[in-house]
């Protein structure tokens, strides 16, 4: 089946710094993804979703300067996460359509000292 | 605008017993309905889906769900869990058909007992 890959899958950082997690769908072009933030414990949030040549589409109360979007290619977003701070800390999750089916990456675990 | 309740947010079951995890929707047109898998530190594995036609949908690993819309349910059920089954279980509403932004429940964490 049709896979979505995230990398990196855990990344730790010092507070301030900016940090930037892939989404790839490996088989497959999409022409939109989407990401998701997930708390411990609790369900997925839609943080945004990315068009590939266009500006993403953030969720209320998402901050679009903080957390940035690019969608370069059919098969690439990025999400970058920009002056992190501890609060940041959380499970980021994408995903991918094609044929009817969504489908997620792995996640990517984010922890701000 | 569309909501998914999941009541259950801990369910425990014996290995081999059966299993029904509870959904509720809230759409007012005809729902595109989910559920979701996640073992811990993972992704989302999707375990079936209803768009439209039988009310009864077969997933993989053995799991069912059964359409209601006079309840606004979709209720996810296994005749008989294995420990492998133990995850977090995330029902999920989308608006249109295909590769739409979802909207997900709560979860409900599964554990199994021997």
């Amino acid at each position: 089946g049709a896979v979505v890959s995230q990398h990196p899958s855990r990344v730790i950082c010092k507070s301030g710094t900016s940090v930037k997690i892939e989404c790839r769908s490996l088989d497959f072009q999409a022409t939109t993804m989407f990401w998701y933030r997930q708390f411990p414990k609790q369900s997925l949030m839609l943080m945004a979703t990315s068009n590939e040549g266009s500006k993403a589409t953030y969720e209320q109360g998402v901050e679009k300067d903080k957390f940035l979007i690019n969608h370069a290619s059919l098969t690439l977003s990025t999400l970058t996460v920009t002056s992190a701070h501890p609060e940041d800390s959380s499970f980021y999750i994408c995903s991918a359509g094609t044929t009817g089916e969504l489908f997620f990456g792995e996640g990517s675990r984010l922890t701000v000292l | 605008a569309q909501s998914v309740t999941q009541p259950d947010i801990h369910i425990t079951v014996s290995e081999g017993a059966s299993l029904e995890l509870r959904c509720n929707y809230s759409y007012g047109a005809t729902p595109y309905l989910f559920w979701y898998v996640q073992s811990p530190g993972q992704g989302l594995q999707l375990l079936l889906k209803y768009f439209s036609g039988d009310t009864l949908v077969q997933g993989i690993k053995g799991f069912e769900a059964e359409f209601k819309r006079s309840q606004s349910s979709f209720n996810l059920r296994k005749p008989s869990v294995h420990w492998s089954d133990a995850a977090e279980y995330f029902c999920a509403v989308g608006e249109n058909f295909g590769n739409e932004k979802l909207t997900f429940g709560t979860g409900t964490r599964l554990t199994i007992i021997p």
